[in-house]
Parts: C-alpha cells; structure tokens; sequence
C-alpha cells in the first residue's frame, strides 16, 4: 500500500513570509508525529498527534510553530515568519497505536520523504 | 535534546567486510529501534529491539541490546556499496505521550566497492 507522503518535497521562501507543509500518513495509522532534521544531525520531536488531537506539543521550538490534523488523517505543520535557522528537512512519521502499546513493546514508525525547507 | 549517541560518527569499510555501530542512551527505555537514511531525507525502519530482549537478526543485520549499560549495537554483516547510508538508533522511553522517538546524531557509513 501507499507509505507516508509529504507536500512539497522542497519549498524555498523569504525570511518573514509563511509556509504550510502537508503531511499525509498510512491510511489507519492513528499516531502521527513531526520531526525536523538539521544539516548532518539527528531528528528533533516537533508535536505528536494521536487522532486529531494534539497530547504531546513539547517539541514545538517557539509559537510560531502550529500543527493540526483533520479526519484523522492529513496533517499541516505551519511555520509563521519564518526565520532562517527554520531551514531543515520537516520529516513526519505515522504509527498504529494499539491499546496496551507500551506492554506490547512499542510500535515502528513509517517516515514520509520530507520536505526541504529553505529560508533565504 | 538528543538522548542517543551513535559510535563512531563517521565509519569508512570496504565491500565484504562488516560493519560495527554502537548507541547509548540516558533514561529507561520501551525499546530501541535503528533507523536508515539516504541522502538526508526519508528514513527506513530496519529493526526494533524490545527492552526484554537482548539481540535479534534480521537478515545481515545483527542487533544487540545491553539496558544496564544502556547501550545497543548494529553489525551489518558481509557489506555492500548499497549499505552506504546513515544510521540512526532511537529510542523509546514508553513514558511520554504517545511515546515518541528520540534519536541520535547517526553513523554515517562509506562502504567502498
């Protein structure tokens, strides 16, 4: 079946300006999660949705940084005013939850290709 | 902040041989799992390792768990050209909220035909 998909695949824009990047995870996968990678570095924890809710927004670097997710499905990550240090590669990931998912030992999670994020 | 740390940073093999990378992590963990990545973007599972087990193989790929020193290794057995790649452990403490994955900086692995 389809994996996780990411729209666009890279976006270059102006310090100040806003931009939305779209994240759609496997169909059923209730877990969804943002990360972003800077250059030669590892994965950073932006927000994690389970459903369309939002239990875990701790990774969030500043309030210019939202996310939501609608029907349990497709999510959007927008970054207002974008600042130079915001470029990196914007990765998300999608996990079937299950009940009990710490008893049972966790779960993998799928990444989506990512997108490249430029800030002139 | 980034609780694992992969060893060595950078690994340079020739085909055939086998490959060695090393993570350790801080806090208590539900499990760890190791992560490829080519050219910079999308990553591939490759294996995950519960905190009840102590190694596990899929393929070439041998991975072993040690939770009181808090470490895993990888070995890629017999490499290939194709292998070159980064690699990534990640962590799952199974405490936070939807137990999210906190990764460490990555191998990045030459294998040289």
């Amino acid at each position: 079946g389809a994996g996780v998909s990411q729209s666009p695949s890279n976006k270059v824009t102006e310090k100040g300006k806003d931009v939305e990047l779209r994240c759609d995870p496997i169909s059923g996968h209730t877990a969804l999660y943002w990360y972003r990678q800077r250059l030669g570095q590892g994965l950073e924890f932006l927000i994690y949705f389970q459903g369309n809710s939002a239990p875990d927004k701790s990774g969030l670097p500043s309030d210019r940084f939202s996310a939501e997710r609608t029907g349990e499905s497709v999510s959007t990550l927008t970054i207002q005013r974008t600042q130079q240090e915001d470029s990196a590669v914007y990765l998300c990931a999608s996990s079937f939850r299950k009940r009990h998912y710490v008893w049972r030992g966790g779960n993998e999670q799928f990444f989506g290709p990512g997108t490249r994020l430029t800030v002139l | 902040s980034q609780q694992g740390e992969e060893d060595p940073q950078a690994l340079s093999i020739q085909e055939g041989e086998n490959a060695t990378m090393n993570c350790s992590y801080k806090t208590s963990i539900n499990n760890l799992q190791w992560y490829r990545q080519n050219s910079g973007r999308g990553l591939v599972h490759l294996i995950l390792i519960r905190s009840n087990e102590r190694e596990k193989h899929s393929g070439r790929l041998r991975v072993t768990l040690d939770t009181s020193k808090k470490s895993s290794s990888l070995l890629i057995t017999a490499s290939r050209a194709a292998d070159t790649a980064s690699y990534f452990c990640a962590t799952d403490d199974g405490e936070t909220s939807g137990s999210r994955l906190t990764f460490g900086e990555g191998t990045q692995l030459t294998v040289n035909p």
